[in-house]
């Protein structure tokens, strides 16, 4: 399973757009990057996926350059209910195995 | 049958006894994961069913720790002779077979404290 590795911490203000990037240098053909959202004392919540290009969903987006070695999660117009625990996690698509890193810290200020 | 579901939610015991975590995952799923989670790191892999096989365990998985799934629907994760050390968030996942590349559904955890 590639590394992946994404800043540790980010600040941003409610009604910004929120955008957290993650490399991913050593992705291989078969591997599709997937991000999880974490609360205090819950457990992580599947978000997007996507394997090139660009993916949307009712939560968030997920931007995907041709050559694949990052990635950006795209949070539009935050609340202080985004404020969480974001993994950048990358998965074969043979299997479901999935290795969590320490994630990236998002705080939202009002 | 709306999500993962994990029982207890939080445990404290003293060092030296035996606890057991049982996991209910998402009717449909196959799948079933075991992580552990420390404070301020990201859940770490224990171990895998697919069906009732135990597929994978993880270094981390000591000879205390134990995990079953019986009939291919809940599970559950015991310690024996529990150490300070134990103390976590215990996390179950389920996923389908159609789901795959990482796609998992986690429950809320138990919370074990070892005193």
């Amino acid at each position: 399973l590639a590394k992946t590795t994404q800043p540790i911490s980010m600040d941003s203000y409610e009604g910004q757009e929120v955008n957290i990037t993650c490399s991913h240098n050593n992705i291989a053909t078969n591997d599709y990057i997937t991000w999880y959202q974490q609360f205090p004392s819950q457990g992580p919540r599947f978000i997007i996926q996507g394997y090139k290009t660009k993916v949307t969903n009712e939560v968030a987006s997920l931007f995907i350059p041709a050559d694949r070695k990052s990635s950006t999660l795209s949070l539009p117009r935050v609340s202080l209910s985004d404020t969480a625990v974001y993994y950048c996690l990358v998965a074969s698509n043979r299997d479901d195995k999935i290795i969590f890193g320490k994630g990236t810290r998002l705080h939202i200020l009002p | 049958d709306t999500g993962v579901s994990q029982d207890p939610r939080h445990k404290i015991t003293k060092r030296g006894q035996n606890v057991t975590f049982r996991c209910d995952p998402i009717s449909e799923h196959n799948r079933l994961y075991w992580y552990r989670q420390t404070l301020g790191q990201g859940p770490e892999f224990l171990t895998y069913f697919q069906n009732e096989a135990q597929l994978e365990k993880s270094r981390l998985l000591s000879d205390r720790f134990s995990a079953e799934r019986p009939k291919g629907s809940f599970s559950t994760l015991e310690i024996q002779r529990t150490e300070q050390g134990d103390s976590a968030m215990y996390l179950c996942a389920s996923s389908s077979p159609s789901s795959g590349r990482g796609e998992q559904y986690f429950g809320p955890g138990t919370r074990l404290t070892v005193t």
